[in-house]
């Protein structure tokens, strides 16, 4: 199957510093890559929708200020989470859908464990 | 909107035993998807099953297969002869064709196998 990865696997950072996490399809194009959050011992929750070469689409109620994300190719979307505080200690996990694949199949990468002290 | 229902927070199993997984579903979309997904506690999401709404048989894939009620909005999950390595968090999902194909997740279920 499609490979998805993201980078770093885990992180550890100071109140108010910011975070990027890198998600790539390392063996296809993703026009579409979603990112999820998910707190200990819940579901995932569907952040935002990023569009390669175009603004992310946000899911009601999460700040796009602060959860800035950038699909500058079609292989990589990152995410980056300003001025972290301990609230936004999460695991974040990416998904990308290989376009010739159709719409049902959507690859996760590993996560990404963000704990803010 | 879509709505993905799991009422099992936890579950157990005997070992080499069958067990199922509640899952309902509510949406206005003719056209939809539902799928399974195991998450160890590694945290990665593993790709189970998936049952297309159109599709009128159910699901089977090895030792899973997917109880699609259509009427009465269920896709519950049933895992045959439970291994240890089954013991896991199972989240059922919805792709939409009218929400832009995003996965709405359940709140999962844990599944314990017990040797």
């Amino acid at each position: 199957g499609a490979v998805v990865s993201q980078h770093p696997s885990w992180v550890i950072c100071k109140s108010g510093t910011s975070v990027k996490i890198e998600c790539r399809s390392l063996d296809f194009q993703a026009t579409t890559m979603f990112w999820y959050r998910q707190f200990p011992k819940q579901s995932l929750m569907l952040m935002a929708t990023s569009n390669e070469g175009s603004k992310a689409t946000y899911e009601q109620g999460v700040e796009k200020d602060k959860f800035l994300i950038n699909h500058a190719s079609l292989t990589l979307s990152t995410l980056t989470v300003t001025s972290a505080h301990p609230e936004d200690s999460s695991f974040y996990i990416c998904s990308a859908r290989p376009p010739q694949r159709g719409y049902n199949e959507q690859f996760f990468g590993p996560g990404t464990r963000l704990t803010v002290l | 909107a879509q709505k993905i229902t799991q009422t099992q927070p936890g579950m157990f199993v005997q070992e080499k035993e069958a067990v199922t997984l509640d899952c309902t579903y509510d949406t206005s979309d003719q056209s939809y998807g539902l799928f399974w997904y195991k998450q160890p506690s590694s945290g990665e999401m593993i790709f189970l099953i998936y049952q297309g709404s159109y599709d009128e048989q159910n699901a089977t894939e090895g030792r899973y297969s997917l109880n699609f009620q259509k009427a009465r909005k269920s896709a519950n999950l049933v895992i045959s002869a439970s291994q240890l390595g089954d013991s896991a968090m199972y989240f059922c999902a919805m792709r939409g064709t009218n929400t832009g194909n995003q996965f709405y997740f359940g709140t999962g279920t844990s599944l314990t196998v017990i040797p």
